[in-house]
């Protein structure tokens, strides 16, 4: 079955970096885009960011853009974001989800992984 | 402030229907789908409708979804304890190239 499992969450200081990773299984990787969501604490979903499946095209969203940055290993069936100049408010649950493959929208969530930033 | 447009809240009684709408514009609803999410507090949200009005596979036909020019909905006929969450519409928007959330609707059965 389809599985996302993302890591790499942690406290963090505001200006400081982090990344995370998402490992994929279950589904021919290549295939399909690849997005993270995030979630911040008691607030609704926030999309982060899109990869397409042959990495064509990148879009953020813009609360993120030039600090954030997506990417994939296809031969490791790996998704990664890189975040830079962390704030205050990237704080919550981020998830990477597997894109529709038509619709440019997120059908297969994993679990989330927690990112906090404070001082 | 969210680019797609959702009531904070709804509620309704065991049994009843109770709709959610989201409201958006000629570039994300108007010209493409709308997919619905629900999630439950402490978990990852799960795909309930795609392509305005696809149920996903194992979701209970009381769930539908609808789209009519630059606005959907999800309808939850016959409210059941287990349907109370929060639930999520979300399309592309073709002038932004981004993914636009609504802001959430909390449904409370009564």
């Amino acid at each position: 079955q389809v599985q996302l499992v993302e890591s790499g969450g942690g406290v963090v200081q505001p200006g400081t970096s982090l990344r995370l990773s998402c490992a994929a299984s279950g589904f021919i990787f290549r295939s399909y885009g690849m997005h993270w969501v995030r979630q911040p604490p008691g607030k609704g979903l926030e999309w982060v960011a899109i990869i397409w499946y042959d990495e064509s095209n990148n879009y953020y969203a813009e609360s993120v853009k030039g600090r954030f940055t997506i990417s994939r290993d296809t031969s490791k069936k790996m998704l990664y974001l890189e975040m830079n100049a962390l704030r205050v408010d990237d704080t919550g649950v981020y998830y990477c989800a597997r894109d529709s493959g038509s619709s440019h929208l997120p059908v297969i969530w994993g679990q989330g992984t927690t990112v906090t930033v404070s001082s | 402030q969210s680019v797609l447009t959702q009531p904070l809240s709804a509620s309704g009684t065991p049994g009843q229907r109770v709709a959610i709408s989201c409201s958006g514009s000629s570039s994300n609803i108007g010209s493409n789908y709308v997919y619905w999410y629900q999630q439950f507090p402490g978990t990852a949200p799960k795909l309930l409708i795609s392509r305005n009005d696809q149920r996903r596979s194992g979701v209970p036909d009381r769930f539908s979804g609808s789209k009519s020019g630059t606005s959907a909905s999800l309808a939850i006929s016959g409210l059941r304890s287990e349907d109370e969450a929060d639930y999520y519409c979300a399309t592309w928007d073709d002038s932004l190239n981004v993914v636009v959330f609504g802001g959430g609707t909390k449904v409370t059965v009564l």
